[in-house]
């Protein structure tokens, strides 16, 4: 695709639900990355893929946190028994390998109630 | 955490060149220093990077000391457009784990008319 692309664009859930994020990745790019961004402040990393390969997932703040990548291309991050404290913007990155400029999608602004 | 140290924030006026400085002394021999920006609720966007020779492109320069511990961004002639949070991120190499970029609070750069 012409672009990193995120899907819902927002999600409102309540507390106790699981939500799943989409990060659809410019095609052809190896590299694809999640952060969290809370208001004010500045992305954080949360995991990393490489093709289908997961290497570094030491971002994700708690094992209710998890993500895929499993054909290579698309990713999804979900999060389980979500909590107030998960809302934020989460933002996908691609890149055409590891160590390239990454290139960020427009978020899911998750809000928990 | 961040490996480098910026200015919170800083105007400049419309036309002019915007300088924007980042001390990074624990920066090691192989890594890079890494410069995005994030407009509004945007994304971040990639502007440059360097090593340690001084690089330009269409849209900033990077000037990186002799002894690698510190920089400046320069936006030759600044516009409304370019009001945002500028981040500097030091990097390592891509064949190094750990890819992820590690934002720190950034400088917000305020241009006006």
């Amino acid at each position: 695709g012409a672009g990193v692309s995120q899907s819902p664009r927002y999600k409102v859930t309540k507390r106790g639900q699981d939500v799943t994020l989409r990060c659809d990745p410019i095609s052809s790019h190896a590299t694809l990355y999640w952060y969290q961004q809370a208001l004010g402040q500045g992305p954080e990393f949360l995991t990393y893929f490489n093709y289908e390969a997961q290497p570094d997932k030491s971002g994700l703040p708690s094992d209710r946190f998890s993500a895929e990548r499993p054909e290579g291309s698309i990713s999804t991050l979900t999060i389980q028994r979500t909590e107030q404290r998960d809302s934020a913007m989460y933002r996908c990155a691609s890149s055409r390998t590891m160590g390239n400029e990454q290139f960020f999608g427009p978020g899911t602004r998750l809000t928990v109630l | 955490d961040a490996k480098t140290t910026q200015p919170p924030s800083m105007d400049c006026a419309e036309g002019r060149a915007a300088n924007l400085p980042c001390n990074h002394s624990t920066i090691s021999g192989n890594e890079y220093v890494y410069w995005y920006r994030q407009i509004h609720s945007q994304g971040p966007q990639y502007i440059i990077h360097g090593l340690k020779n001084n690089e330009t492109n269409e849209m900033a320069s990077l000037i990186i000391t002799e002894d690698r511990k510190s920089s400046t961004l320069i936006l030759p002639h600044a516009t409304l457009r370019d009001t945002a949070v500028y981040y500097c991120i030091v990097r390592g190499p891509a064949n190094q784990a750990g890819t992820a970029l590690i934002f720190g609070k950034g400088t917000t750069l305020s241009v006006s008319s």
